[in-house]
C-alpha cells in the first residue's frame, strides 16, 4: 500500500541552527502539506502546497519557513533558525482529492 | 468561535457501551468532513469522511448536519482498542484545500 515517508524520524538540534525535514509524498498525489503537533496539543496547519507552489499557509509558517519540492518525489519543510517553541512533531500529508494521508512524523526537538 | 471545535473529553466507558462525540464547525462553506484516529505519539489515520447523507462502518457510524454546522461519530459496543483521541477534521476555505483539525476527542475503553 503507498505511504507516506518522512526522515528523519526524530532530530535534536540547537536553538538558532537550521532543520530540514524531508517527506516523500504518495506519488500520484496533487496536494501536500505540513502540519505540526506540539506534544499534548492539538495538529495544526502549516502550509499547503500544489502545482509547485504554496496555496494556503497558516500564521505560523512565517519567515522562518519555506518548503520546495525539489525533484518531483521529495517535499521538504525548512526551519532557518530555530527557537524552542519550535519542538513539535512535523507531519507531512498528502492527498489526491480526498482525505488526507500522513507520513509517521518528524519530531523535532530544539535545545 | 474556533474553526473546529471538540470536547476535549476524556470520555471514560466501559467495553460494549455505545458512545457519540460531536464536533462543530464555523465555516458554513465547508465542504468535506472526515473522523480521524490518533493514537497517542503516532500519525493521524483516517477512520472515515463523512457524508451528507451519513455513513457507517461496521460499528461506526457518522453523521453530518449542515444547518447545525456539526459532525457526529458514534461508537457501538466499544473495545478496548477504540481508546485513542479522535480528531474532526474540516474543510476550512472556499478552495477545499485546507483541512482544520479539531483539538480531539479522548476515548478511554475501560474493560
Amino acid at each position: 500500500e503507498p505511504e507516506v515517508t518522512q526522515t528523519p524520524s526524530h532530530q535534536v538540534t540547537q536553538m538558532g541552527q537550521e532543520v530540514i525535514l524531508r517527506c516523500v509524498p504518495i506519488s500520484n498525489h496533487l496536494y501536500f502539506y505540513w502540519y505540526r503537533q506540539i506534544l499534548g496539543q492539538k495538529v495544526e496547519f502549516l502550509v499547503s502546497f500544489y502545482n509547485n507552489e504554496i496555496s494556503e499557509k497558516s500564521e505560523i509558517f512565517d519567515d522562518q519557513f519555506s518548503v520546495e519540492r525539489p525533484d518531483g518525489s521529495n517535499f521538504t519543510l525548512k526551519i532557518r533558525s530555530t527557537k524552542l517553541e519550535d519542538s513539535a512533531m512535523y507531519f507531512c500529508a498528502s492527498r489526491e482529492s480526498g482525505e488526507l494521508f500522513f507520513g509517521e512524523g518528524s519530531r523535532l526537538t530544539v535545545l | 468561535r474556533k474553526e473546529v471545535e471538540q470536547d476535549p473529553g476524556p470520555f471514560n466507558v466501559p467495553e460494549g457501551a455505545t458512545v457519540a462525540f460531536n464536533c462543530t464547525y464555523s465555516n458554513s462553506a465547508s465542504q468535506s468532513f472526515f473522523w480521524y484516529r490518533q493514537d497517542c505519539r503516532k500519525e493521524p489515520k483516517l477512520l472515515m469522511s463523512v457524508y451528507s447523507s451519513g455513513n457507517e462502518d461496521g460499528r461506526f457510524t457518522a453523521q453530518l448536519n449542515r444547518a447545525s454546522q456539526y459532525i457526529s461519530l458514534l461508537i457501538r459496543d466499544s473495545k478496548l482498542s477504540d481508546s485513542a483521541t479522535y480528531l474532526c477534521v474540516v474543510t476550512s476555505n472556499n478552495a477545499g484545500n485546507m483541512l482544520t483539525f479539531g483539538g480531539g476527542t479522548r476515548l478511554m475503553v475501560k474493560p
